[in-house]
């Protein structure tokens, strides 16, 4: 199994929609998440990170971390075609010490559609 | 300061040439990594360095692999003997030291091996 795992879509949402966009981890001495959006031919930027259980809101995003079941997860609220892009969740590399060494998930394509 | 920057951005070389990269993150930040992406994947952690010191290595960084970071500002990432499976986006990201939520990713280099 890989560390951190994006096994869904591409996701196509009507504009408008929530997007809802998962990952599972499986080091549960894991503490903190990322999740970094990236455009077509462009580098990753990060849009949300999470340290505790629950959720944390960011104007249209929300991101939720259930560490009892090890999954990730990050809701676009009211999505927009601009959102359109590939989603990489990020963990902590398992044995890392620091942040900046990650593991990333192989990504979820969102399509928003007008 | 523009933020991170790679050079070159797009690099072809023949199988069997060594080829490198340059990165030079935001100024002050003493933290640099470098990560590789190949398409329809998420980036691959391969290397970082804390100023000057390459802290650590990824199993992923062959011996045909080579970063350095001399005075702690700029790094160079070389490639030995280029082989075909080479071919990916190379990602630079810098930090402060602790403040990885605030790391910025350069644009990259997309190497392609012919």
């Amino acid at each position: 199994q890989k560390e951190v795992e994006q096994n869904s879509g591409p996701l196509s949402v009507p504009e408008g929609a929530i997007a809802s966009l998962n990952c599972t981890y499986s080091d549960r001495g894991s503490q903190s998440f990322f999740w970094y959006r990236q455009y077509s031919g462009k580098s990753p930027e990060l849009i949300m990170f999470i340290y505790s259980n629950g959720d944390k809101e960011d104007g249209r995003f929300t991101a939720q971390l259930n560490k009892a079941s090890q999954y990730v997860s990050l809701l676009i609220r009211d999505s927009q075609p601009s959102d359109s892009a590939t989603y990489l969740c990020a963990g902590p590399n398992a044995g890392g010490t620091s942040y900046g060494k990650l593991t990333f998930g192989q990504g979820t394509i969102l399509t928003v559609h007008p | 300061d523009t933020g991170v920057s790679q050079d070159p951005r797009h690099k072809i070389t023949k199988r069997g040439q060594n080829v490198t990269f340059r990165c030079d993150p935001i100024s002050e930040h003493n933290r640099l990594y470098w990560y590789r992406q190949t398409l329809g994947q998420g980036p691959e952690f391969l290397t970082y360095f804390q100023n000057e010191a390459q802290l650590e290595k990824s199993r992923l960084l062959s011996d045909r692999f080579s970063a350095e970071r001399p005075k702690g500002s700029f790094s160079t990432l070389e490639i030995q003997r280029t082989e075909q499976g080479d071919s990916a986006m190379y990602l630079c990201a810098s930090s402060l030291l602790g403040r990885f939520t605030e790391a910025f990713f350069g644009q990259g280099t997309r190497l392609t091996v012919v």
